[in-house]
């Protein structure tokens, strides 16, 4: 299985801020990457597939980056309601896993 | 815009059979990969397999001995069947659509999810 690796676990930020979240293959999954957002109690929203498109309806604030192993999820300017955990999730090969995700929390 | 529904009994007794229906609305079946996730409480999310709308699936090893997926054109469902289910088995669990008909992957539409107690 190709293991995901997301830092940081927990992130601190603030309304405005600029953050970046990272996603480490263990192998090679060229782009077959996508990103998603969770809010509590609700079944994840995808943002971002093969590692830098954006869904339709996703603000552009939203934006990735990366191919082979390394991949970026990258929020340019928070807004409230970007508080939540974002997951990365390979589709190069099968199984597809998934990042353990990154909690972002209000600073 | 496709909507997704999962049903099914919320508490399973251990070592029985888990069994979950997603029915599709608003939009066909075919042709695309159909998945089910799931999400143990306060964890990470697991991918348990997919059925293409001609039959075929895919299933994660970690679970394939004890999962099938099945597919019902006519009434725009599929289904899962988890056997030999443990209290490791406890979650919600979600069932998706991928964005492209070519291939399993990215998910963009997912039902709302329905928890799933292992609990005697």
């Amino acid at each position: 299985d190709i293991q995901m690796t997301q830092s940081p676990s927990t992130l601190s930020a603030s309304v405005g801020d600029r953050v970046t979240i990272t996603c480490r293959a263990s192998q090679s999954i060229s782009s077959w990457l996508a990103w998603y957002q969770q809010k509590p109690g609700k079944a994840p929203n995808l943002l971002i597939y093969k590692a830098s498109s954006l869904e339709s309806g996703v603000p552009s604030r939203f934006s990735g980056s990366g191919s082979g192993t390394e991949f970026t999820l990258t929020i340019s300017s928070l807004q409230p309601d970007d508080f939540a955990t974002y997951y990365c999730q390979q589709y190069n090969s099968y199984p597809i896993t998934f990042g353990q995700g990154t909690r972002l929390e209000i600073k | 815009q496709v909507q997704l529904q999962e049903s099914g009994p919320g508490l399973v007794k251990p070592s029985e059979t888990l069994s979950l229906t997603c029915t599709v609305s608003r939009g066909s079946i075919s042709p695309y990969y159909w998945s089910w996730i799931r999400q143990p409480p306060g964890k990470g999310l697991e991918w348990i397999g997919y059925i293409y709308s001609s039959g075929s699936t895919n299933y994660n090893p970690s679970l394939k001995t004890r999962v099938t997926i099945s597919i019902d054109t006519s009434k725009k469902q599929f289904s899962l069947k988890l056997s030999s289910v443990t209290a490791a088995d406890t979650a919600v669990y979600y069932c998706a659509r991928s964005y492209s008909s070519s291939w399993c992957g990215d998910f963009n539409y997912w039902g709302q999810g329905t928890l799933v107690t292992v609990s005697s």
